[in-house]
């Protein structure tokens, strides 16, 4: 099993709203990562999670609060977004060490 | 800081006319490059892992090479199936963690 899958596909928010992204690996990797991709950009790495613990933030607003219940689970939980925060949101995960990360299809998030 | 820069942005190629994608990177300590393709609103899917210079892989139509400086995904006879982008990253360590890193992206489009 090479698959990581993402939930929901599609969400529309309002600037109000509370939300959650989901991810979920079986694949016993233990890195995990969420990046943030706008049209015609590369992504963006927003976190690393490293055995279930916050590795790496890369200053991302505290709108984003990212969260690992464990080692098949990656949460990304969404507050008071705003409509530049609108983009596709891609999960990764991947063995320690110098390995390839496997990728998610991605929610494309709109916030209005 | 890390640098992975990518040429040519986007390209047009006839089915069956082969070329190059470039991946220039300045990284400091190399652990990993790795090639991936992104169709349109999905997530991006794993190509090849090259570790050293003078390293090639190759898989169907395609083949990537790595010297010091940078890496090339050569495309022979492509075909409109082959249309996507094209994504180089860089994996480094922050700490106890790794990241990748992304190029800017090649835009490939063949046409019949």
């Amino acid at each position: 099993d090479t698959e990581v899958t993402q939930t929901p596909k599609h969400l529309v928010m309002g600037m109000t709203n509370k939300k959650s992204l989901k991810c979920e690996q079986h694949m016993g990797h233990r890195a995990m990562y969420w990046y943030k991709q706008k049209a015609k950009k590369p992504p963006e790495l927003m976190f690393v999670y490293s055995y279930e613990k916050l590795s790496i933030n890369e200053s991302v607003p505290s709108r984003f609060s990212p969260e690992c219940p464990n080692s098949s689970l990656l949460n990304l939980h969404l507050h008071a977004l705003q409509p530049e925060d609108s983009a596709l949101y891609l999960c990764a995960t991947k063995n320690e060490g110098i390995a390839e990360a496997f990728f998610g299809q991605g929610t494309r998030l709109t916030v209005v | 800081e890390d640098q992975v820069t990518q040429s040519p942005e986007a390209l047009r190629l006839q089915e069956g006319e082969s070329s190059s994608l470039n991946c220039s990177y300045t990284v400091s300590g190399l652990r990993g490059l790795f090639w991936y393709r992104q169709d349109p609103g999905k997530g991006p899917e794993f190509l090849f892992t090259l570790y050293s210079a003078g390293e090639e892989k190759e898989k169907e139509r395609l083949k990537a090479t790595l010297t010091k400086k940078e890496s090339f995904l050569h495309i022979t006879a492509p075909k409109p199936e082959d249309s996507a982008t094209y994504l180089c990253a860089v994996q480094a360590y922050s700490g106890t963690a790794s990241k990748l890193t992304f190029g800017t992206g090649t835009r490939l489009q063949v046409t019949l």
